[in-house]
């Protein structure tokens, strides 16, 4: 079956750039999502499409993709920003969607 | 606004059944796949499954655990979208969150899976 490998934790201090990856084999071909999830409740997206931003979503996310990583990049990381952050793609077979294990942020 | 509301969470026990309910507003129901995540109690998000519009053929996709015994359908007269949940295991238990698949999501209903 399908995975994705996010590190189980990132650790910054407020100001400083955070960064998430993410693998998988088929994201070469397959667009990676962000998704944002504090305590209690449910998912946002965060990045879509390996780099797209929602609206209402602060600039100092991004996202970028090469190879078989996708890394979202939290610029000037600020303590509201601490959350925890799944990464989502599809299955080179296009039927499947699978999530990563999620990266618990911690700005402090 | 687009809306996303679940419903039908609760206890349940192991071989039981359930049925999820999500009533949509605020967008084109019939025109959207939907898909359905959960999240089991301190545990990462899971992808269910999804059910595509009948335009894209109506097709249905799940996860392998749950592959067999949930069922993905939507009546797009109603606007709402159904997960109907069989020999359920324990686990089973999760928030169930039903999603446009990328932008909105609903707030989740429980469902725990008990003797």
């Amino acid at each position: 079956s399908y995975e994705l490998t996010q590190p189980p934790s990132v650790s910054v201090s407020p100001g400083q750039t955070a960064r998430i990856t993410c693998s998988g084999d088929a994201l070469p071909k397959k667009y990676a999502y962000w998704y944002q999830q504090k305590s209690g409740q449910a998912p946002v997206v965060v990045i879509y499409e390996d780099s797209k931003r929602p609206s209402g979503i602060p600039e100092r996310f991004s996202g970028s993709s090469s190879g078989t990583m996708a890394t979202l990049t939290i610029s000037g990381a600020q303590v509201e920003d601490e959350a925890d952050y799944y990464c989502c793609s599809t299955a080179s077979s296009g039927n499947l969607v699978v999530f990563g294990g999620g990266t618990k942020l911690t700005v402090l | 606004e687009v809306q996303l509301v679940e419903s039908g969470g609760g206890l349940v026990k192991p071989g039981g059944s359930l049925r999820l309910s999500c009533a949509a507003s605020g967008f084109t129901f019939s025109n959207a796949s939907m898909t359905w995540v959960r999240q089991a109690p301190g545990k990462g998000l899971e992808w269910v499954g999804r059910i595509k519009s009948k335009t894209d053929g109506g097709t249905t996709d799940y996860a392998a655990p749950v592959k067999g015994r949930f069922t993905i359908s939507r009546d797009d007269s109603k606007n709402t979208l159904y997960l109907q949940m069989n020999s359920l295991k324990t686990e089973d238990t999760a928030v169930y969150y039903c999603t446009t698949g990328v932008h909105y999501w609903g707030q989740g209903t429980l469902v725990t899976v008990s003797s």
